[in-house]
């Protein structure tokens, strides 16, 4: 069974650019969630999609989107990159049910260089 | 809020020794526990999990970790540490608000470094 896959590994941006990330889940998961991850701030949620829908937000700017396909593909979009935006992006996908025994898988994560 | 403390940021055993990482969390009711492991450049795997039951929990990698209700913790336990064990471990927490694991709360890591 293939693992959750992340597009493209590495990424270098500048200043005002903007970014879409792209992560494919384990087949059969509905959920997937993004985290941002950097020596600072460590690891911080940003948001889960379920069935297309955002199901779950953290605490991150409007500048930080997302959206999930039919297929539960799930893509993320930072717009007017910033500095502080260099990060390692994780996507993690589940079977999303309200199960208590709902685990995240992660991919390898998207490095992401705002020069 | 929900909070996890990894008190050790960088810790150094000799392989073959044992190991114990702590973790303590802040929550009302049961939390939702979890162990990853971090390799550079990669990113998170699973190593164990907690959501009830037996509070002692077996994963991967003989990796086991122990839920104390009464001191909120929950620290991972290996006996005997591989060279292949160095990495950056993440304790963290589901969100019971939501009733799901999908959004979850991470210690800032603890750092293992195995010397030969």
């Amino acid at each position: 069974k293939a693992g959750v896959t992340q597009t493209p590994r590495y990424l270098i941006k500048t200043r005002g650019q903007q970014v879409t990330l792209s992560c494919s889940p384990i087949s059969g998961h509905r959920s997937v969630s993004w985290y941002q991850q950097t020596p600072g701030q460590g690891l911080q949620f940003l948001f889960e999609y379920f069935s297309e829908t955002q199901r779950n937000k953290g605490n991150f700017p409007g500048r930080f989107s997302g959206r999930q396909f039919s297929n539960s593909r799930s893509e993320m979009n930072v717009s007017t990159l910033e500095l502080g935006d260099s990060a390692l992006y994780l996507c993690a996908s589940s079977w999303g049910d309200r199960a208590t025994t709902d685990t995240q898988y992660f991919g390898p994560g998207t490095r992401l260089t705002v020069l | 809020a929900q909070s996890v403390t990894q008190p050790d940021i960088h810790i150094t055993v000799s392989e073959g020794a044992s190991l114990e990482l702590r973790c303590n969390y802040s929550y009302g009711a049961t939390p939702y526990l979890f162990w990853y492991v971090q390799s550079p450049g990669q990113g998170l795997q699973l190593l164990l999990k907690y959501f009830s039951g037996d509070t002692l929990v077996q994963g991967i990698k003989g990796f086991e970790a122990e839920f104390k209700r009464s001191q909120s913790s929950f620290n991972l336990r290996k006996p005997s540490v591989h060279w292949s064990d160095a990495a950056e471990y993440f304790c963290a927490v589901g969100d019971i608000n939501t009733g799901t694991a999908s959004k979850l709360t991470f210690g800032t890591g603890t750092r293992l470094q195995v010397t030969l």
